[in-house]
C-alpha cells in the first residue's frame, strides 16, 4: 500500500538559518512526489515536484527537494527561511505505474520561522 | 487567468440540516477532486470527477454526502443532515486532467469553505 510519513508535527528555524521538512514514502514502484504549501486560512499551493531526471528539484519561493530513492525519502529544503515561509507543508506520492489517480497526503509539518 | 473558487467561504449551520457547498474549476481543468481537512490533519479524498466519466465517490464517508458536476464545470458537494463531525474545511481542487497512470498534472486548490456545525 502507497503511504507518506511526515514525521514531524512542528519544525522551527529561526529566519536565515537553513530548513529541512521531512517527508518519507512508500510505493510498490516508482514514486512521483509533490511538496504543496498552505498558507493561514488559504487553499494549497503546489510548490514543486519529481517526476524523473535529477534528483534535485527547484520550486517556488526558493524551494527545492531532494529525491533519495535508497531512503526512499524527498525532504523539502530552502538555505534561508523567511518569516514568510511560516505555513502549513504538506508531501504527496502516488505510484507512477499505478492507474489509480488518487495522491497519498501526508499529514502535514507546521513550518515557523521565528524573526 | 482565474483559479479555483469556492463559495461560500464559511459556513455555519445547525446539526440536522443540509448544506450545499459549490466550486468552480479553473476553466478548461477536466478533472475535479473534493477533499475535506479537519484541524490540523491532512487531506481526506471524497470524490472525483474526470470529464463526463462516472464519478469516483468512493471518498464519501456516507451517503449522507454527495456531489454534482453540471456541464463538466461547477460542482456542487451537498452534505444532508448535517452532524458535528461534518466541521472541517472542505477544499476543491481542479487539474488539466486526472490522474491516469503516466499523467504528473498537479492539482489547482481553492481556498475552501470552513463548514461549523453547531
Amino acid at each position: 500500500a502507497q503511504s507518506v510519513a511526515q514525521p514531524e508535527d512542528q519544525v522551527n528555524v529561526a529566519e536565515g538559518n537553513p530548513l529541512t521538512v521531512k517527508c518519507t514514502y512508500s510505493v510498490s514502484g516508482n514514486p512521483y512526489l509533490f511538496w504543496y504549501v498552505q498558507y493561514p486560512n488559504r487553499g494549497l499551493q503546489f510548490l514543486l515536484k519529481y517526476i524523473t531526471g535529477d534528483n534535485l528539484v527547484k520550486g517556488s519561493y526558493g524551494f527545492e527537494a531532494e529525491f533519495n530513492k535508497s531512503q526512499t525519502s524527498f525532504h523539502l529544503k530552502k538555505p534561508s527561511a523567511l518569516v514568510s515561509d511560516s505555513a502549513l507543508y504538506f508531501c504527496a506520492v502516488r505510484d507512477r505505474e499505478d492507474s489509480n489517480y488518487q495522491l497519498i497526503w501526508g499529514a502535514g509539518t507546521k513550518l515557523i520561522i521565528k524573526p | 487567468g482565474a483559479g479555483v473558487s469556492q463559495s461560500p467561504s464559511n459556513k455555519v449551520t445547525e446539526k440536522g440540516k443540509d448544506v450545499e457547498l459549490r466550486c468552480d474549476p479553473i476553466s478548461g481543468h477536466t478533472a475535479l477532486y473534493w477533499y475535506r481537512q479537519s484541524l490540523g490533519q491532512g487531506l481526506e479524498f471524497l470524490i472525483y470527477f474526470q470529464g463526463n466519466s462516472a464519478p469516483d465517490k468512493s471518498g464519501l464517508p456516507s451517503d449522507r454526502f454527495s456531489a454534482e458536476r453540471t456541464g463538466g464545470s461547477v460542482s456542487t458537494l451537498t452534505i444532508q443532515r448535517t452532524q458535528q463531525e461534518d466541521s472541517a474545511v472542505y477544499l476543491c481542487a481542479s487539474s488539466l486532467s486526472g490522474f491516469r497512470a503516466g499523467s504528473t498534472l498537479e492539482q489547482y486548490f481553492g481556498p475552501g469553505t470552513r463548514l461549523t456545525v453547531t
